[in-house]
């Protein structure tokens, strides 16, 4: 089954870039979409189709594919960004979705 | 708007079945598949699988296949998913959800806690 790994944590300083990766086979192939989840809360979709950002997120959301490695950025990074990031793709293969193990975002 | 609102909270034992529910409102229920996705306390996003509700259509992760079934009562826009053979690691937060705007999972119901204890 195809198989999509992020960092377990990154940290990043208030005002300062973030980037979280997703590695896959080829997933520059695929469609990446990008959710965060705060805790206790439902996931929230911040990057659609490696980079369009759904109506409402800020432009400081930010997403690239290429080949085995598609990237999160979030600029000038808040408080309020502090929360788990996740990668997903559809795998045509299997007929399903799949999620990235997680990143856990902490601003310092 | 588009919303999803899932049933209550369930405790049940190793080897029953759970049913969730999730009612969908602000939109038209048959034209957007309704996905499932779950959470165990502290781990990642696990997804379970799909349903059409217009024709009943479903497709199921590998993992699940053969003891979870998504089903819809049209009638009052409403999605079911079925666990059964409950065992401990089976206990999370269950998610449905729909893309509907985007070509992702746009549209989250609020989860149902499953716990399953003896």
């Amino acid at each position: 089954s195809y198989v999509l790994t992020q960092p377990p944590s990154v940290s990043v300083a208030p005002g300062q870039t973030a980037r979280i990766t997703c590695g896959g086979n080829n997933i520059g192939s695929k469609s990446v979409h990008w959710y965060q989840q705060k805790p206790g809360q439902a996931p929230v979709l911040v990057v659609y189709d490696d980079s369009d950002r759904p109506s409402g997120i800020p432009e400081r959301f930010s997403g690239s594919n290429s080949g085995n490695t598609a990237t999160l950025t979030i600029s000038r990074v808040e408080a309020g960004d502090e929360a788990d990031y996740y990668c997903q793709v559809w795998d045509s293969s299997s007929d399903s979705y799949v999620f990235g193990t997680g990143t856990k975002v902490t601003v310092l | 708007q588009v919303q999803l609102v899932q049933s209550g909270a369930e405790v049940k034992k190793p080897g029953a079945s759970v049913k969730v529910s999730c009612k969908a409102s602000g939109y038209t229920f048959t034209s957007y598949d309704i996905n499932w996705v779950r959470q165990a306390t502290g781990q990642g996003l696990e997804w379970m699988g799909w349903m059409n509700p217009n024709s009943g259509n479903t497709g199921y992760a590998q993992k699940f296949q053969g003891r979870v079934t998504m089903t819809r009562n049209t009638s009052i826009s409403t999605a079911y998913m079925e666990l059964s053979s409950l065992r401990s690691e089976d206990t999370a937060v269950y998610y449905c959800a729909t893309s509907h705007d985007y070509n992702a999972l746009d549209y989250w119901g609020q989860g149902t806690l499953v716990t399953v204890s003896s």
